[in-house]
């Protein structure tokens, strides 16, 4: 199994660009997650889905949008890149089921924009 | 969910046991303690979870109280690649989709 797969794993942008930052999964995970970590900081949770078609906001949600067509799938687009977005995105997933092994996540994709 | 509480950094000598303690007095009686590392700049990766019996597995050790108000994480035999950041979560039964990360405890181990 692949796990959580993140694509690309480095970009970088101009202001103003927009562009979509993929993730997919292959362990039939219900819950998927989007999370930005900046430098020298910890994780903060951007969306988040429980299942296909159905997405919330997470804590820094301004700037990004989300979808869930698939149950493997979980893309995060960037609307309108700012150099405040500059950051490392991780992508992860978990099962519903409490006894399972919480998230699973992606090697990261890596943004700069200048 | 509830919130937890970390030492902000630890160290710990090569070869060790290496303890990071963790306090979520406000957890629910239905809510897990689950534990995560990062290594420098990849994904965080599981470690260990459980409910209100001690854990153990290939990685590490987990103690939680008998009121279930903290926790301790053991690496039984630090080694440098345990030089990490620990995040400690609580995380509902079946609502682990609003998983906060707070910022962890950097742990150092020295040779």
């Amino acid at each position: 199994n692949a796990g959580v797969t993140q694509t690309p794993k480095f970009q970088v942008l101009k202001t103003g660009q927009s562009m979509t930052l993929q993730c997919a999964q292959d362990m039939n995970h219900e819950y998927m997650s989007w999370y930005r970590q900046d430098p020298g900081m910890g994780l903060r949770l951007i969306h988040y889905s429980v299942g296909a078609g159905i997405t919330d906001q997470g804590e820094v949600p301004n700037g990004y949008n989300v979808s869930r067509s698939t149950t493997e799938d979980f893309p995060l687009r960037l609307l309108s890149a700012a150099p405040s977005q500059t950051s490392v995105y991780f992508c992860a997933s978990s099962s519903s089921r409490a006894s399972g092994y919480g998230y699973t996540f992606g090697s990261g994709t890596r943004l700069t924009v200048v | 969910d509830a919130k937890t509480t970390q030492p902000p950094s630890m160290d710990c000598a090569e070869g060790r046991a290496a303890n990071l303690p963790c306090n979520h007095s406000t957890i629910s009686g239905n809510e897990y303690v689950y534990w995560y590392r990062q290594i420098h700049s990849q994904g965080p990766q599981y470690i260990i979870h459980g409910l209100k019996n001690n854990e153990t597995n290939e990685m590490a050790s987990l103690i939680i109280t008998e009121d279930r108000k903290s926790s301790t994480l053991i690496l039984p035999h630090a080694t440098l690649r345990d030089t990490a950041v620990y995040y400690c979560i609580v995380r509902v039964e079946n609502g682990g989709f609003k998983t906060i990360f707070g910022a962890g405890t950097r742990l150092f181990v020295k040779a």
